[in-house]
C-alpha cells in the first residue's frame, strides 16, 4: 500500500463547476496535511494546509480532513481554466523527526471551457 | 513563505560528470531538503541538509552519489556525482522555517538532463 495515495485522473470539469480532488494516506500518526499545486514545467506551490479534522476554506478552494477514515481532500468552487494543474497531496508523519513530507503521486486537473 | 533560488536552472550533462545545484533563501530557515522529481512522477525525498552536520539520507540515496553541504541556515549545495541518464530528472531545494506543523515551500527546480 502506497503512503499517500490519489487519483492521477485526468479528472475533467467544466468551468465553473466544483473540482473534488480525493487523497488517502496510511500513517495513522499524520498531524499536517497540504495540498499543492504544480503546473507543468514549475515547481509545487502551496495550496492549503490543515492540522485538524472538518473543513478548513480559502477563498475558492475548502480542504477536508477526516482522520479517522485517513482522508483529506480539496474541493475548488467556480473552477476556472486558470485551475488546470497536477495537484499533489503531501502528508507530513511522525517519521523523519515529524519532518518527513511523503507526496502522492498527483490528480490532473483539467477545466473545459 | 520564503524566496529560494537555484542555480543552474537548467543543465545538459555528459554521462559520467558531475553537477552541483545551489539553493539560496532569502532569509534564515531551520529546515532544507532536496527532492527529485522524474520525468511524469511524483516528488521523491532525497536528504535533509543540516547545518553544520552531515545531512541525512532517504533510502536508496547514498552520500556518495548525491553529497550534500550546508554551510549556514541560507544557503545549501547538492551535487550529482558520476550522472548517467537515469539521473535526468528535476532536483528541488525546499525549506521550512522551522519543523513540525511548518509548511515547505519549494525552489524553481533545476532541470537536468544526462546524455
Amino acid at each position: 500500500q502506497k503512503e499517500v495515495e490519489q487519483n492521477s485522473g485526468p479528472l475533467s470539469v467544466p468551468e465553473g463547476a466544483i473540482a473534488s480532488l480525493n487523497c488517502t494516506y496510511s500513517d495513522r500518526g499524520s498531524q499536517s496535511f497540504f495540498w499543492y499545486r504544480q503546473y507543468s514545467g514549475k515547481s509545487p506551490e502551496l495550496i492549503m494546509s490543515i492540522y485538524s479534522n472538518g473543513d478548513k476554506e480559502d477563498g475558492r478552494f475548502t480542504a477536508q480532513l477526516n482522520k479517522a477514515s485517513q482522508y483529506v481532500s480539496l474541493l475548488i468552487r467556480d473552477s476556472q481554466p486558470s485551475d488546470s494543474a497536477t495537484y499533489l497531496c503531501a502528508v507530513k508523519g511522525l517519521t523523519g523527526g515529524g519532518n518527513k513530507l511523503t507526496f502522492g503521486t498527483g490528480t490532473q486537473l483539467k477545466v473545459e471551457l | 513563505s520564503a524566496v529560494i533560488s537555484q542555480k543552474p536552472s537548467r543543465d545538459i550533462c555528459q554521462r559520467g560528470t558531475s553537477l552541483t545545484i545551489q539553493c539560496q533563501v532569502d532569509s534564515q530557515v531551520t529546515m532544507m531538503f532536496w527532492y527529485r522529481q522524474q520525468p511524469g512522477q511524483s516528488l521523491t525525498l532525497i536528504a535533509t541538509a543540516n547545518q553544520g552536520s552531515e545531512a541525512t539520507y532517504e533510502s536508496g540515496f547514498v552520500i556518495d552519489k548525491f553529497p550534500i553541504s550546508r554551510p549556514n541556515l541560507t544557503f545549501s549545495t547538492l551535487t550529482v556525482s558520476n550522472m548517467s541518464p537515469e539521473d535526468s530528472s528535476i532536483y528541488l531545494c525546499s525549506v521550512s522555517r522551522a519543523g513540525g506543523q511548518e509548511t515547505q515551500y519549494f525552489g524553481p527546480g533545476t532541470r537536468l538532463l544526462v546524455l
